[in-house]
């Protein structure tokens, strides 16, 4: 079946502008979750969705920061005024939390979008 | 916070030899441990999951985890130049509401 989508691939944007990062879930997921990858660095959670339930957004490194997630499925994830410390992959994984799956919460990765921010 | 630490290498082992990583954690409620493993410019992938102490093996991966230690690692056999990658270690203190912490992840090269 189809994996997890993401759009764009890549994204070069100026410094200031705002950008969206869109995903698209396996099918039948509830969970859903995004991260960040540096050059060199490992993976950095951000936020975490889980249907429809408000998420817990800590993780977000700022206010600058914002994710949404329509209908329990597609989720887009909104920098604004973006800086060039937001360079970075952003990658979206989903699960299917909590019990469906035969490894409890594996994740399933989406191919990322790849920022650039000039 | 929770902190994951891994031997960024490289590590470069060569073919047919044992590969082992190796992966700390400081979160002493993590109950399971997820290995990825991430080509390079691709997303990753798991590889093994493991929750008990002791060796879980499936096919040429063993995983080896140590609750008492807070020590898990991964052991390769029989490395072949696919296993090439970057193998990332993610403890999980169970839910996944806080998703997963990675360690930065351990780049290993096997040399034909």
């Amino acid at each position: 079946g189809a994996g997890v989508s993401q759009s764009p691939s890549n994204k070069v944007t100026e410094k200031g502008k705002d950008v969206e990062l869109r995903c698209d879930p396996i099918s039948g997921h509830t969970a859903l979750y995004w991260y960040r990858q540096s050059l060199g660095q490992g993976l950095e959670f951000l936020i975490y969705f889980q249907g429809n339930s408000a998420p817990d957004k800590s993780g977000l490194p700022s206010d600058r920061f914002s994710a949404e997630r329509t209908g329990g499925s597609v989720s887009t994830l909104t920098i604004q005024r973006t800086q060039q410390e937001d360079s970075a992959v952003y990658l979206c994984a989903s699960s299917s939390y909590p019990k469906a799956s035969a490894i409890p919460y594996e994740q399933y990765f989406g191919p990322g979008t790849r920022l650039t921010v000039t | 916070q929770k902190e994951v630490e891994q031997n960024s290498g490289p590590l470069s082992v060569p073919e047919g030899a044992i590969a082992s990583l190796n992966c700390t954690y400081s979160d002493r409620g993590s109950q399971s441990f997820f290995w990825y493993r991430q080509y390079s410019g691709k997303s990753p992938e798991l590889i093994m999951f493991i929750y008990s102490n002791g060796d879980k093996e499936d096919g040429r991966f063993t995983a080896q985890l140590n609750k008492a230690s807070q020590y898990v690692s991964l052991l390769i056999r029989d490395s072949q130049p696919s296993d090439s990658a970057t193998y990332l270690c993610a403890p999980d203190s169970g839910g996944g509401a806080d998703g997963l912490t990675f360690g930065k992840g351990t780049h290993l090269i096997i040399q034909p």
